[in-house]
């Protein structure tokens, strides 16, 4: 499977426990975004990385929550003493920057839906 | 403020009728506009792609139209099949910037 995974699919946690979400884009892609989706919503941006560097984070993006992309690779997702508000799908997806802006696909992994109890 | 809407919020149809979706944006500057369909519990799946100078895109049995002077943009599903129970997001990306501003979403529900 070439495409963008994500682990783990479900995540359900007690309120305050920290938690870790790991994606793995598309070899190729240089670019790795992270979203938050809630019920009956689209996608919110959160962050994303070209590379290894983070460029540019959301407002959404409280201090609980930190980002990494420490070899350009793979990257993860961390919350920590995570409230019932996180609650929702964290979707990781992934492009290639040198495609011209109309062809800039960004691909979707499945998701980590995470439920905070 | 930049903001993509939707309508309707759902819709359902029966199998092998069409349908429209629509899509109103205040983004500004634009850059291209796309259509994605999210089937339930999955990520989603970019389905067409187009700049201010492309009026319409078709991929198999979906065309979407883009009006940049209104900035509308439809989404056309022709000859509806069950697997096309989605929820299909619009989604315009600003000049400029990297990140994409998504709609709500229109879910679509086909009917036998």
């Amino acid at each position: 499977d070439t495409g963008v995974s994500q682990d783990p699919r479900h995540k359900i946690t007690k309120r305050g426990q920290n938690v870790t979400f790991r994606c793995d884009p598309i070899s190729e892609h240089n670019r790795l975004y992270w979203y938050r989706q809630t019920l009956g919503q689209g996608p919110e941006f959160l962050t994303y990385f070209q590379n290894e560097a983070q460029l540019e984070k959301s407002r959404l993006l409280s201090d609980r929550f930190s980002a990494e992309r420490p070899k350009g690779s793979f990257s993860t997702l961390e919350i920590q003493r995570t409230e019932q508000g996180d609650s929702a799908m964290y979707l990781c997806a992934s492009s290639f920057s040198l495609a011209e802006p109309a062809k800039n696909i960004q691909y979707f992994g499945a998701g980590t839906r995470l439920s905070v109890l | 403020k930049n903001q993509v809407e939707q309508s309707p919020q759902s819709l359902i149809i029966l199998e092998g009728k069409n349908c429209t979706l629509q899509c109103n944006y205040t983004v500004s500057p634009f850059s291209n506009l796309r259509w994605y369909k999210q089937d339930t519990g999955r990520g989603p799946v970019s389905l067409t792609i187009m700049t201010f100078s492309e009026n319409t895109k078709s991929n198999g049995r979906y065309t979407a139209t883009l009006d940049a002077d209104t900035k509308q943009s439809s989404l056309h599903i022709t000859a509806s099949q069950l697997s096309d129970s989605a929820s299909y997001i619009c989604v315009v990306r600003r000049g400029g910037y990297n990140k994409l501003i998504f709609g709500a979403g229109t879910r679509l529900a086909v009917h036998p």
